[in-house]
């Protein structure tokens, strides 16, 4: 079965850039690496959606390597706003159904 | 602005009693996933449905968890005897596609209190 491994939290400042990475070790060949964030007392929202190598949108980066055994969501000059829990999703390799969310990373944006 | 909804958004139960969530999916989507939060479990995927077809439910408890997509505009998640221990936030996602890991959009939760 497919794991995932995040931080459990971190802590940065205003302005500056943030990344997560999440490491995920037998996920689906042919499926997104995609990535969640959720405010206290809401369901997760959509960040970011990639397969390989760099995504790029309005609001966050995706880096994934070629093994695509992890990924790293890169979020720049961070505001008190992006204080939240961000996740990431991957589908696992041995069962075309099963869906992994990682644990969670509690990210803290200090003024 | 397409959203999920889910009815209630609280409920208090008594342990042993019935519960009986809705979902209305955003029009269109095929894709239905229930989902599961607490404290010490963090988010956990109780089962998902694809043109109405239930693709995994491993992550239901069997015994008393059950759901089901009686149209394409609705999904139940139903629990009983519902006991403690089944105190959550429980979250409705809809998407449209064939992947797995497809964007969801989540609906907002209900609350679930078993005393």
């Amino acid at each position: 079965l497919a794991k995932t491994t995040q931080p459990i939290s971190m802590d940065s400042y205003e302005g500056q850039e943030v990344n997560i990475t999440c490491s995920h070790n037998n996920i689906a060949t042919n499926d997104y690496i995609t990535w969640y964030q959720q405010f206290p007392s809401q369901g997760p929202r959509f960040i970011i959606q990639g397969y390989k190598t760099k995504v790029t949108n309005e609001v966050a980066s995706l880096f994934i390597p070629a093994d695509r055994k992890s990924s790293t969501l890169s979020l720049p000059r961070v505001s008190l706003s992006d204080t939240a829990v961000y996740y990431c999703l991957v589908g696992d390799r041995d069962s075309s159904y099963k869906l992994i969310f990682g644990s969670g990373t509690r990210l803290l944006v200090r003024p | 602005d397409a959203r999920v909804t889910q009815t209630p958004r609280d409920k208090v139960t008594e342990m042993g009693q019935e519960v009986t969530m809705r979902c209305q999916p955003i029009l269109g989507h095929n894709t239905v996933f229930w989902y599961r939060q607490t404290m010490m479990q963090g988010l956990e995927l109780l089962a998902y449905f694809r043109n109405r077809a239930p693709l995994d439910d491993s992550g239901m408890p069997k015994d008393r968890f059950s759901a089901e997509m009686p149209d394409a505009t609705l999904a139940t998640l139903k629990i009983q005897p519902s006991e403690p221990r089944d105190s959550a936030v429980y979250f409705c996602a809809s998407g449209l596609g064939t992947g797995v890991a497809d964007t969801q959009y989540f609906g907002p939760g209900t609350r679930l209190t078993v005393l």
